[in-house]
């Protein structure tokens, strides 16, 4: 079983739409990452969180350690936040991130 | 911008070369983490480096190496280049010796023919 799992894989939006990908993890982190990859194949990392809610313009992303689960939200979609979204916790049997598998989001115009 | 600047960009080899990957942190992080991103694979840990001592190691091959120098710039080594090694390869860099905030660079494509 994969330490990270991600939902979902791909997922298909049109503009404006409020989107959610969710992110389960197994081992004990200490925070995680939201990274975003765009086709070009530059990582930025979005949020950093150990804890509670953070908010960045339109993308909001959420964590809960003790049922090992995180989420980030996107209000109002457009066309540019096509991309991969990854989630990377922190921690884990080589105390380092580890990645799960993305989620490919396309928000259509 | 992130501050983390990765050499080459592309690179193009064939099999049994040996490639050198190069990463500069962002000025005063000590740490540099080696990611891969293949297809197959997804985005896996390679090795970390803090202030020129290698402090952690992921599913770095053997014919993989890498070192961090005195300016704290570090070179990942590929050698006998296997068509399973085109990827990405990434670097990060953080501050400290916890790698919980970690700043991404560019990336280096490599392709192996």
């Amino acid at each position: 079983k994969n330490e990270v799992e991600q939902s979902p894989q791909n997922l298909t939006a049109q503009e404006g739409e409020f989107i959610t990908i969710n992110c389960s993890y197994s081992v004990g982190i200490s925070a995680l990452h939201w990274l975003q990859q765009h086709p070009g194949g530059g990582i930025v990392s979005l949020f950093m969180l150990s804890s509670g809610k953070k908010k960045h313009g339109r993308l909001i992303a959420t964590i809960n350690i003790q049922e090992k689960h995180s989420s980030l939200h996107i209000t109002a979609s457009h066309p540019r936040d096509s991309a991969v979204y990854i989630c990377a916790p922190y921690g884990g049997s080589q105390g380092n991130l580890i990645f799960g598998k993305g989620t490919k989001l396309s928000v259509k115009p | 911008d992130s501050g983390v600047t990765q050499t080459p960009k592309h690179l193009i080899t064939a099999t049994g070369q040996r490639v050198t990957l190069r990463c500069s942190p962002r000025s005063g992080d000590l740490s540099v983490y080696w990611y891969q991103q293949s297809l197959d694979q997804g985005l896996q840990f390679l090795i970390q480096y803090y202030n020129g001592e290698e402090r952690a190691k992921g599913n770095i091959l053997e014919r993989f190496s890498a070192q961090q120098f005195p300016d704290l710039h570090s070179e990942l080594n590929l050698s006998s280049l296997e068509l399973g090694d085109s990827a990405l390869y990434f670097c990060a860099s953080s501050e400290g010796l916890a790698g919980w905030a970690q700043y991404f660079g560019p990336g280096t494509r490599l392709l192996v023919l």
